[in-house]
This record gives C-alpha cells, structure tokens and sequence, in this order.
C-alpha cells in the first residue's frame, strides 16, 4: 500500500513571497490533515477535510493560509504572504475514517522563509 | 485548550536498557493518547495508543500506561535496541473527538550500542 506522498520535500523562498504544497493521501481515505511542525515542536494541526468538506479549521490563519481538496482525494495548502515564523515543516497526513482510527503521516515539506 | 507536557526532552539509553517518556496533559475530557515516533526525515508514525477505559496495553517491547486521575500518560520501551533512536511524540485527543490531537514537544531518544 502507497502512503501519503507529499511535494515538494524541501522549499526556500524569501517572506512575503508565495508558496503552495500538495499532498495526496493513501487511497481510499476520507480524511485529510494538514499538520505544522516548528523545529524542536509537535505537530499542530491546522486543517481537516472529510472527502472534499472542511470539518476543523479552527488553527488555521486565515489571513494568509488556504487550504483545498476540490476532489476530495488530494489536497494543496496554501501560504501567501509568507512570514518569517512560517518556517516550518508542513505534514500531512490521511485516515480512513474521521472521528477514530489511526492517521498516516507523509514525510512532510520542510519551508524555510529568509 | 489541551495542553500536553512531554518529559524527558532527551533520553539516552544503553542498548539493552529500559526507556521511559512521561507526558501529563490537562483536559479531563481527553480519551485517546497515541504514541507517535518520527525518524529524520519522515513523518511520524504511530506505535501504539490507548483510551482511557484501558489503563495498561503492551505490544512487543512497547507499553503504554494511562493514570486518568493523575492525568499521566506513559511510553516504555524495553530492550531496547539502536533502531529505537528516534524522537517520540505523545498526543491527547482535544477532547472526546479522536482526530484532533495536542502533541507533546517531543523526546528524543538516543540508543548507544
């Protein structure tokens, strides 16, 4: 079984500049995540997509974070502008059901804003 | 909101030897704990969890221990063994609701051969 594939690895870009991630999670699982992980840091969840709805976004910093599953099968976040503290590694990660059950983490982007 | 504190930060251990993580988290509600370990480079992994109508569960080398009273949660890595560095993270469910987890800052445990 595939596990949750995430890209670009690693990201360099100045602040105030843009910047989107993809993740696609394993197949057949209804529920996505997406996960910020400051160095040194737990996870910090930021969004939850069951299939193409939103359920949790109550972390997320709307004013410049987005976040998508059109499909309800792979998701992109967004960041625009990007902030100096936004340095971090963004993980995502799938279940299949929400409410309960394990979640399976992709290895994640490292972003680094200079 | 939960908040989970994770103790020791660092753990080194000799081959062989017992490791112990001890987290404490603050909301009463709180009924999944999962244990999570995250080698470099990739993301974290579950090992093993427990909800709080089971006080004690053991897979292999692993145990988890839950006290809901003292609100303590526990990971116990038995001879352990160099593939178990890493760093472990342990997680509180926010409340009764499983997928939203507060992670701990994480401990990294260092195996020496």
């Amino acid at each position: 079984e595939a596990g949750v594939a995430q890209s670009p690895r690693y990201k360099i870009i100045e602040k105030r500049q843009s910047v989107a991630f993809w993740c696609n999670p394993i197949s057949g699982h209804a529920t996505l995540y997406w996960y910020q992980q400051i160095l040194g840091q737990g996870p910090k969840l930021l969004i939850q997509f069951q299939n193409n709805g939103v359920v949790d976004d109550s972390q997320l910093p709307k004013d410049r974070f987005s976040a998508e599953r059109l499909k309800g099968v792979d998701s992109t976040l967004k960041i625009q502008p990007a902030k100096l503290e936004d340095s971090a590694v963004y993980l995502c990660a799938s279940s299949s059901r929400v409410g309960a059950g394990e979640q399976f983490f992709g290895p994640g982007t490292r972003l680094t804003v200079l | 909101g939960e908040n989970v504190e994770q103790h020791p930060s660092t753990l080194s251990v000799q081959e062989g030897d017992s490791a112990v993580i001890k987290c404490t988290y603050s909301d009463s509600a709180s009924n999944y704990f999962p244990w999570y370990k995250q080698e470099l480079g990739k993301g974290p992994q579950l090992i093993i969890d427990i909800r709080s109508n089971v006080g004690e569960k053991k897979d292999q080398r692993i145990a988890v221990t839950l006290n809901k009273t003292a609100k303590h949660f526990s990971l116990h890595i038995t001879e352990t063994q160099p593939e178990d560095s890493a760093v472990y993270f342990c997680a509180a469910s926010i409340g009764s609701n499983d997928y939203k987890l507060s992670f701990g800052a994480g401990t990294t445990v260092t195996v020496r051969a």
